[in-house]
């Protein structure tokens, strides 16, 4: 497995700000998963992020609300651009581990923001 | 495309009853099948993967899963609930070949009743 380190575990933001969450994992991997759990849901894909690429959106997320960063194979950013309470979440990121296809992801601790 | 179906978004057992959490899949293909289990202020903890090459599958903390291709299930369990199972799991599904998104299921709250 890997170890993912997610800043900041949590966070309270004023609307209209903006904060950007670090992924760190302690191996390369080539994808790096964006999700958003919102209060008592599930898991909804936000962007997958390869390195040396544009991060690819999923439907009903863009790129200049939710900007993804992908320096190298073991760093990834996203950030929450003017924020909104509707933006209150758990965002994690997570990673494929493993050679071979379909690999089950690993997960970080997830940020936990809250918007006033 | 693939989905999941949880049945039951909350479920409580006594500590030491069988725990049972059902998954159902729709896939058009043959599909790769996860369990994670979600702590409190904590992210997902990959608890077992079916990938075809055997049915019934074992995880850690003592769970299982039995893929049941007639039935499109994929069930959790576990013979003897202990209070620290006391979490959110989440069942998910890819498409087998190549890197595939994940989808999750709506998770399901499992309460350790002592």
């Amino acid at each position: 497995s890997a170890v993912i380190s997610q800043k900041p575990s949590r966070d309270i933001c004023q609307r209209g700000t903006s904060l950007t969450i670090q992924c760190q994992v302690d191996s390369q991997v080539t994808m790096m998963f964006w999700y958003r759990q919102q209060p008592g849901q599930s898991l909804t894909l936000i962007a997958t992020a390869n390195q040396g690429s544009e991060a690819t959106y999923e439907s009903g997320f863009v790129i200049d609300k939710f900007p993804i960063s992908r320096p190298n194979l073991t760093f990834s950013t996203l950030t929450v651009s003017n924020m909104s309470p509707e933006d209150s979440s758990i965002y994690l990121c997570s990673v494929e581990v493993g050679q071979g296809k379909n690999q089950p992801q690993h997960f970080g601790d997830g940020t936990r923001l809250s918007i006033l | 495309a693939q989905s999941v179906t949880q049945l039951g978004s909350h479920v409580s057992v006594s500590e030491g009853a069988l725990v049972l959490l059902r998954c159902n899949y729709s896939s058009s293909v043959p599909p790769y099948l996860f369990w994670y289990v979600q702590y409190p202020n904590q992210g997902l903890q990959l608890l077992l993967k079916y990938t075809s090459a055997a049915t019934l599958v074992k995880g850690i903390n003592g769970f299982e899963a039995e893929f049941k291709k007639s039935e499109t299930s994929f069930h959790l369990t576990k013979p003897s609930a202990h209070m620290s199972d006391a979490a959110e799991y989440f069942c998910a599904v890819s498409k087998s070949g190549g890197y595939q998104k994940v989808t999750f299921g709506t998770g399901t709250k499992l309460q350790v009743i002592p």
